[in-house]
């Protein structure tokens, strides 16, 4: 078992840039979550997604921030135009529908916007 | 809506010592509780749950935990904490809707 996969594990930007976080969910897994950890603010849902749709995305900041899962094995987090009050770690999670609800986190993604 | 409070931002404890972190959950329903770690650096790693049954739940670790549903509270202990065990602890509540809550974190130092 992989576990999650995150990619890059570290991005550094400029401001107004676009920026792409990539997740692979453990397979079998229904449930996938981005997560965004910083220190002012602690470890904040995102948005989830149960069977590759999004179920609650009331934790997305703003319209720059869009999330999408085209199938099982992949979801993305862009951030565009990317602004320095981005910067944190984004975790991804993924989780099965029944059964135990525990949820199987990723290394993060630590990104940095200049 | 569920929601989950850590009251110690910061605990440090002598390598050998006991340790107790506290949690406390608001949650309409019978709740699904769970600890996890994360080491400076790393994801959240998952040290223990609970769901129902025995309110006396074991972990990794060494680690163990209480349910005491009178209090809304979950929390987290170890006999005698190790070195190692420095890092975040996350307290987190949630449903049988996956959607769940994490607290804020308590950062645990270990004096040698």
């Amino acid at each position: 078992d992989a576990g999650v996969i995150q990619s890059p594990r570290h991005e550094v930007t400029e401001m107004g840039q676009e920026v792409t976080l990539r997740c692979k969910p453990i397979s079998g897994h229904n449930s996938l979550f981005w997560y965004r950890q910083t220190m002012m603010r602690g470890l904040e849902l995102l948005i989830y997604f149960n069977n590759n749709v999004p179920i609650d995305d009331s934790g997305m900041p703003e319209d720059r921030f869009s999330a999408k899962m085209p199938n099982a094995s992949f979801s993305t987090l862009k951030i565009q135009p990317s602004e320095p009050r981005d910067s944190a770690v984004y975790f991804c999670a993924s989780a099965r529908e029944e059964g135990t609800y525990e949820q199987y986190f990723g290394p993060g993604t630590r990104l940095t916007v200049t | 809506a569920q929601s989950v409070t850590q009251p110690d931002i910061h605990i440090t404890v002598s390598e050998g010592a006991s340790l107790e972190l506290r949690c406390n959950y608001s949650y309409g329903a019978t709740p699904y509780l769970f600890w996890y770690v994360q080491s400076p650096g790393q994801g959240l790693q998952l040290l223990l749950k609970y769901f129902s049954g025995d309110t006396l739940v074991q972990g990794i670790k060494g680690f163990e935990a209480e349910f005491k549903r009178s209090q809304s509270s979950f929390n987290l202990r170890k006999p005698s904490v190790h070195w190692s065990d420095a890092a975040e602890y996350f307290c987190a509540v949630g449903g049988n809707n996956n959607d769940m809550r994490f607290g804020a974190g308590t950062r645990l130092t270990v004096k040698p």
